[in-house]
């Protein structure tokens, strides 16, 4: 079993869409939750970094970490053609350890 | 406000040939990355750097070599090219690394074709 699944799509939705992205994972000892948004030919831009289980909301951008199903989502709401690119979830254990595991990433495209 | 600066950005290699990649960030940050991401097999890490002066092994290491001289930077050098490492490579930093709870911040990449 992978370390990190992530469903890699694409996924194509209509302007104002809201959109889930999701990850799963094995590792009971992940405790730092992330995602990042990376355009084309480009270097990976942190969304939302999260620790262990809860939400985090920061504009449009929702973070849910459910850590007793070790699964991860990331809502956007009102989505924007800008909005268009690859979604990577990582996580890592933290305690020393700098490993981070990434998801291969899921392609949206936010239509007009 | 450059953050991570990578040089160069576009590399084609003949195989055998040498190069070093260059990695500058601005931010004060100790720990420093490198990974490489290819279609399927998502973002590795291969070396990375507790603070100026130290070096260690990531994923998959074989093939490079890493130097942390100054803090601000963080070199790659594959001494003999081959085609396996035609990808494109990332730099990354962190204030006190993953393993303190931080996150890490990549630089745009460099994309390099050994032929």
């Amino acid at each position: 079993q992978k370390e990190v699944e992530q469903d890699p799509g694409p996924l194509s939705v209509p302007e104002g869409a809201i959109v889930s992205l999701n990850c799963t994972y094995s590792n009971s000892a992940f405790q730092y939750f992330m995602w990042y948004r990376q355009y084309s030919r480009k270097g990976p831009e942190l969304l939302m970094y999260t620790y262990s289980s809860g939400n985090k909301e920061d504009g449009r951008f929702t973070a849910q970490v459910d850590k007793s199903s070790k699964y991860i989502s990331l809502f956007i709401r009102d989505s924007q053609p800008s909005d268009s690119a690859t979604y990577l979830c990582a996580m890592s254990a933290g305690g020393g350890s700098e490993k981070l595991v990434f998801g291969k990433g899921t392609k949206l495209t936010v239509n007009p | 406000n450059a953050g991570v600066t990578q040089t160069p950005k576009f590399r084609v290699l003949k195989t055998g040939q040498s190069m070093t990649l260059l990695c500058a960030q601005d931010m004060n940050h100790e720990y420093m990355y490198w990974y490489r991401q290819d279609p399927g097999m998502g973002l590795r890490l291969i070396h990375y750097s507790v603070g100026e002066g130290t070096t260690a092994k990531g994923e998959v290491p074989d093939g490079y070599n890493v130097s942390r001289l100054k803090k601000q930077n963080f070199l790659l050098g594959l001494e003999s090219a081959a085609p396996s490492q035609t990808s494109v490579y990332f730099c990354a930093s962190s204030p006190r690394g993953l393993g303190s709870g931080n996150t890490i911040y990549f630089g745009e990449g460099s994309w390099l074709t050994v032929v």
